[in-house]
């Protein structure tokens, strides 16, 4: 099993530019997580979905933020335009059926200039 | 007052060395986990833990679900358990994790 896979690893980008993240989750998981980690506020849920559908996204911090789940095997969180308190590592997670614990992809440092 | 507490935020130890790591939680829970994370690393579950003991190698965790505490050991330490380490809790009836700001470990040889 691949685990959960993040791409980039590293994103640097200026700001007001658009970025997006991507991830792909644990085949056969139905539960995708988006996390952002940063040293202020630790870690913080953004998003999840169940089943491809969006369930809880009182996380997202403002409009600029947008995910999307086309499949069950690719999600995406977009930030556009971002800004330089974007800057943080951002993680994807997912699990199956609801179970836990969580399977944590390693991660996207982004960095807004 | 955060729903999940840990302590100590910062640890140096020496290589060999016993560690205990704390967490306690103001929440109901449905389960408590241990989280490892290296610097530049990725998130690892250690734990998942409802109630009682559980024992990985060198790691040992326990909870005690009445004081709402769990604690994180760790036997005969090693310059290669230098990592974050965080406790999260999954709230009852909800699939989120609520999690404590991190202890950063340093075990020096």
């Amino acid at each position: 099993d691949a685990g959960v896979i993040q791409s980039p690893r590293h994103e640097v980008t200026e700001m007001g530019q658009e970025v997006t993240l991507r991830c792909k989750p644990i085949s056969g998981h139905d539960y995708l997580f988006w996390y952002r980690q940063t040293m202020m506020r630790g870690l913080e849920l953004l998003i999840y979905f169940n089943n491809n559908v969006p369930i809880d996204d009182s996380g997202m911090p403002e409009d600029r933020f947008s995910a999307k789940m086309p499949n069950a095997s690719f999600s995406t969180l977009k930030i556009q335009p971002s800004e330089p308190r974007d800057s943080a590592v951002y993680f994807c997670a997912s699990s199956g059926q609801g179970k836990l614990p969580l399977h944590f992809g390693n991660g996207t440092r982004l960095t807004v200039t | 007052k955060n729903e999940v507490e840990q302590s100590p935020q910062n640890l140096t130890a020496q290589e060999g060395e016993f560690i205990t790591i704390n967490c306690s939680y103001s929440v109901g829970i449905s389960a408590l986990h241990w989280l490892q994370q290296h610097p530049g690393g990725g998130i690892v579950s250690l734990f998942m833990l409802s109630s009682g003991k559980k024992k990985h190698g060198r790691l040992i965790a326990t909870i005690n679900i009445q004081e709402k505490h769990s604690s994180l050991h760790i036997t005969a330490s090693h310059p290669r358990d230098s990592a974050v380490y965080i406790c999260a809790v999954s709230a009852r009836g909800t699939y989120k994790y609520i999690f404590g700001t991190g202890t950063r470990l340093k075990v020096l040889a």
